[in-house]
């Protein structure tokens, strides 16, 4: 298994501005996802972050709202952008360790924007 | 691309009955079917997954079971305890693609 860590664990924000989110494993692993979860909702794909090149995003979803990054196999970072309230959700990465199938998720970031 | 359909939406049964819950998928490259459960405020946590080569698995209390031919899995759990209260998703996977494709979960609540 993988051991993954998210920051901020919530946030409340202001409509306009934008927040990162931190994602950190504590080993190397091959895939990276970012999905989102409204409130009694299923989870929703939001991308792909791929190590060294640009993420794959999913249907409905665009790099300028939502830009990427994965500089190395254990750190990837999701922006929201220009934030509305419509982007009030939990925010949560997970991984696919080396050789296995099976996603591990993050704890989630709670995200509340007024 | 790949579509999930979970069945039902919310289950409620009393401890000690059986809890079924059914997923059918369209894609028939899809080849793992993974299981989670999400507790309230809690992040989803695997708890059982089947691959295509595999037509049941079990797992104490806990049984998954696969038809390809007609594309659905299904998950058992027997014994229902309060603690197995919580949201369940499935999900098709196709490995060579990697990535996930969810159901839209089933709120299971055991009445003690």
């Amino acid at each position: 298994s993988a051991v993954i860590s998210q920051k901020p664990s919530r946030d409340i924000c202001q409509r306009g501005t934008s927040l990162t989110i931190q994602c950190q494993v504590d080993s190397q692993v091959t895939m990276m996802f970012w999905y989102r979860q409204q409130p009694g909702q299923s989870l929703t794909l939001i991308a792909t972050a791929n190590q060294g090149s640009e993420a794959t995003y999913e249907s409905g979803f665009v790099i300028d709202k939502f830009p990427i990054s994965r500089p190395n196999l254990t750190f990837s970072t999701l922006t929201v952008s220009n934030m509305s309230p419509e982007d009030s959700s939990i925010y949560l990465c997970s991984v696919e360790v080396r050789g296995l199938v099976t996603q591990y998720f993050g704890p989630g970031t709670r995200l509340t924007v007024l | 691309g790949e579509n999930v359909e979970q069945h039902p939406s919310t289950l409620s049964v009393q401890e000690g009955d059986s809890a079924v819950i059914k997923c059918t998928y369209s894609d028939s490259a899809s080849n793992y079917f993974p299981w989670y459960k999400q507790e309230l405020g809690k992040r989803p946590q695997l708890i059982i997954d089947i691959r295509s080569n595999v037509g049941e698995k079990k797992d104490q209390r806990i049984a998954v079971t696969l038809n390809k031919t007609a594309k659905h899995f299904s998950l058992h759990i027997t014994e229902t305890q309060p603690e197995d209260s919580a949201v369940y998703f499935c999900a098709a996977d196709n490995t060579n693609a990697g990535k996930s494709t969810f159901g839209d979960g089933t709120t299971l609540t055991v009445k003690p």
